[in-house]
């Protein structure tokens, strides 16, 4: 069964950092881009980050460029978002997702980052 | 940026009923389109992609048409699973863009 799993979400104070970590089982995850998105309380959904397969390609939302940095391990079968300077418009649940090529597909089940003083 | 906007915001439906939701893009997006499904507290689920792909294990009561820039959901007798949060998503351009969502309610 294709899996992913968040963690690493959690409380930190306007200007902190945090580390998201999302843990991919049942699929050849190095053949795969990967993406983070994040949904606000109540609202949309907004892409944050892309990273190719082989982490030649990387992408950011211009609300979170200079800020962030997503990263992969694909030894480990792993994908990463470092989030540095957080601000409380920032905070959300963060999913990640794989990107087939058409869609992402599937999803994570999220991990919430508050920021908050 | 390519900006996506679904239509109506708010949908109020009876079980049985035809529903359609619509997307427009603010350029042609050719067929790069999908469309998610999203239930509180949970993550979004892939419905639809390239416009009218049906995603394995999806029922066949959801469809999707359109290219370009205007695109449909339709589902063709609502069922009490089906009201949620849809959302769709343009594929055209690496700074993938979605809808800000269409709330589907029991009426």
């Amino acid at each position: 069964e294709v899996q992913l799993v968040e963690s690493g979400g959690g409380l930190v104070k306007p200007g902190g950092s945090l580390r998201l970590s999302c843990a991919a089982s049942g699929f050849t995850f190095s053949s795969y881009s990967m993406n983070w998105v994040r949904q606000a309380p109540g609202k949309g959904l907004e892409w944050v980050s892309s990273i190719s397969s082989s982490s030649s390609y990387i992408y950011y939302a211009d609300s979170v460029k200079g800020r962030f940095t997503i990263s992969r391990d694909n030894a480990k079968n792993s994908l990463y978002l470092q989030m540095n300077s957080l601000r409380a418009e920032d905070t959300a649940v963060y999913y990640c997702a794989r990107d087939t090529g058409f869609a992402f597909n599937p999803w994570g089940q999220g991990t919430l980052v508050t920021v908050s003083s | 940026d390519i900006q996506m906007t679904q239509s109506p915001s708010t949908l109020s439906a009876s079980v049985g009923d035809r529903v359609t939701i619509t997307c427009r893009a603010s350029q042609s997006i050719s067929s790069w389109l999908a469309w998610y499904q999203q239930k509180p507290g949970k993550a979004p689920k892939l419905l639809i992609y390239k416009a009218s792909s049906l995603e394995s294990g999806v029922p066949s009561r959801f469809s999707g048409s359109g290219s370009g820039t205007e695109f449909t959901l339709t589902i063709s007798s609502l069922q009490p699973d089906d009201f949620a949060t849809y959302y769709c998503q343009q594929y055209n351009s690496y700074r993938w863009t979605f809808g800000q969502g269409t709330k589907v309610e029991i009426k």
